[in-house]
């Protein structure tokens, strides 16, 4: 059974950088046929896609956000990693990992459990 | 970037009832459209890929339908299980959600 599991700093200062991982377990995320995402929840409901990294290392980021996001695999400890920079209040939300099935075209199979990241000073 | 609308935003049944949540894409999405279920403090989980294919585990009251832009969650026989928040998801061109169906017991 997949497992993702989120973690990182849940109070980050305006204008820094947020930084998350996602450690995966009971699978690799070198494999092929998955997509590993990024996706934030604000309070109150809407689901956003900020990006996702092949097993190849290749990304694809939302275009408003592209310019502030990162996202890397570090096979050695089997993690995915986040960097969202010039952080505002707006983007205060739960982040999510998450696995995209691509081969059988099931789109999101597996996520993490979540974790709040608040921006405040 | 397309453009997912649901509705509802939200919906009152009764345990029993049969319900359906539709959702409208800004463009052709080739049937690439998934449903989740969310529950509070909860991540998504899937219920439906590809418009109509249903997750392993998922009951099978649960059911989807559509093409092109319009497509639909129908609910055959509601359980109480089922009253939580329910969101479509393109994934034809990156991912776009829809707003959310909170499913409300009456």
């Amino acid at each position: 059974q997949v497992q993702l599991q989120e973690s990182g700093p849940g109070l980050v200062k305006p204008s820094q950088t947020l930084s998350l991982s996602c450690t995966v377990s009971g699978g690799s995320i070198s494999s092929g046929g998955y997509y590993w995402s990024w996706i934030r929840q604000y309070p109150g409901k809407g689901l956003e896609w900020i990006g996702y990294i092949y097993y190849t290392g290749s990304t694809y980021y939302k275009p408003s956000l592209k310019s502030r996001v990162s996202i890397s695999l570090d096979t050695s400890k089997n993690q995915v990693s986040l960097k969202l920079t010039s952080v505002t209040a707006a983007d205060t939300a739960v982040y999510y990992c998450a696995r995209e099935e691509r081969q059988l075209g099931r789109s999101v199979d597996y996520w993490g459990q979540g974790t709040l990241v608040t921006v405040s000073s | 970037d397309i453009q997912m609308t649901q509705s509802p935003s939200t919906l009152s049944a009764s345990v029993g009832d049969r319900v359906t949540i539709t959702c409208r894409a800004s463009q052709s999405i080739s049937g690439w459209l998934a449903w989740y279920q969310q529950k509070p403090g909860k991540a998504p989980n899937l219920l439906i890929y590809k418009t109509s294919i249903l997750e392993s585990g998922v009951p099978s009251r649960f059911s989807g339908s559509g093409s092109g832009t319009e497509f639909t969650l129908t609910i055959s026989s509601l359980q109480p299980d089922d009253f939580a928040t329910y969101y479509c998801q393109q994934y034809n061109n990156f991912y776009t959600f829809g707003q959310g169906t909170k499913l409300e017991i009456k």
